[in-house]
């Protein structure tokens, strides 16, 4: 079972930031906080992971609490184009053959 | 750089029948991880190729079965197919490795298999 909990549906409107929590409590000290998304029957596209320390690329930025038990990530400007399922994963590291574990993550429908 | 790239697009067969779906890796990664998506639901590991070895598998009955090729790109055969198998099927490359490290999983773009 997917270790995050996510809502299921969000809204923003278009060139406003967009906010996506996640929930991951029982989050272990070796495991990352990853986010993908996925756009309509597309393969997940890898957004941003990070450990403790908030971290930002050029796609969003990711800010984790300091007890590392909820984090968020961040698209500044939404495009429409950024309409897609996104979705928090924990995921540990130094550990033979680790897969992704998905939940049903968030819905996020942008609007102009 | 070339991404990820999966064949064939969509397909469809009948239940009982076999299939093959092929997966090239991102150009400089080891190791291979398949996905199985149903409609409306999140992506679920079936199993892991690092160098040629199964190094990981999920909850999959063993007719799920897999090979990766000295290039690293690799294949998911599924026998006796079954009506519930109709789903997207993901490939993901990373530069992986034993450890399992903190590699990033990049996905192509998924096979649609359909089964009548």
């Amino acid at each position: 079972d997917a270790k995050t909990t996510q809502p299921p549906s969000m809204d923003c409107a278009e060139g406003r930031a967009a906010n996506l929590p996640c929930n991951h409590s029982t989050i272990s000290g070796n495991e990352y906080v990853y986010w993908y998304r996925q756009i309509h029957s597309q393969g997940p596209q890898y957004i941003i992971h990070g450990l403790k320390n908030n971290e930002t690329n050029e796609m969003a930025s990711l800010i984790i609490t300091e007890d590392r038990k909820s984090s968020t990530l961040i698209l500044p400007h939404a495009t429409l184009r950024d309409t897609a399922v996104y979705y928090c994963i924990v995921r540990p590291y130094n550990q033979a053959g680790t897969a992704l574990i998905f939940g049903k993550g968030t819905t996020l429908s942008v609007s102009s | 750089e070339t991404g990820v790239t999966q064949s064939p697009t969509h397909l469809i067969k009948t239940r009982g029948q076999q299939v093959t779906l092929r997966c090239s890796s991102q150009s400089g990664h080891n190791t291979v991880s398949w996905y199985q998506q149903a409609l409306g639901q999140g992506p679920q590991f079936i199993f892991q190729y690092y160098r040629e070895e199964e190094n990981g598998r999920g909850n999959f009955p063993p007719r799920f079965s897999g090979l990766q090729f000295p290039n690293y790109s690799s294949e998911l055969n599924v026998n006796a197919l079954e009506l519930d198998d109709s789903a997207l099927y993901l490939c993901a490359s990373s530069l992986g490795g034993l450890a399992g490290g903190t590699d990033t999983q990049y996905f192509g773009p998924g096979t649609r298999l359909t089964v009548l």
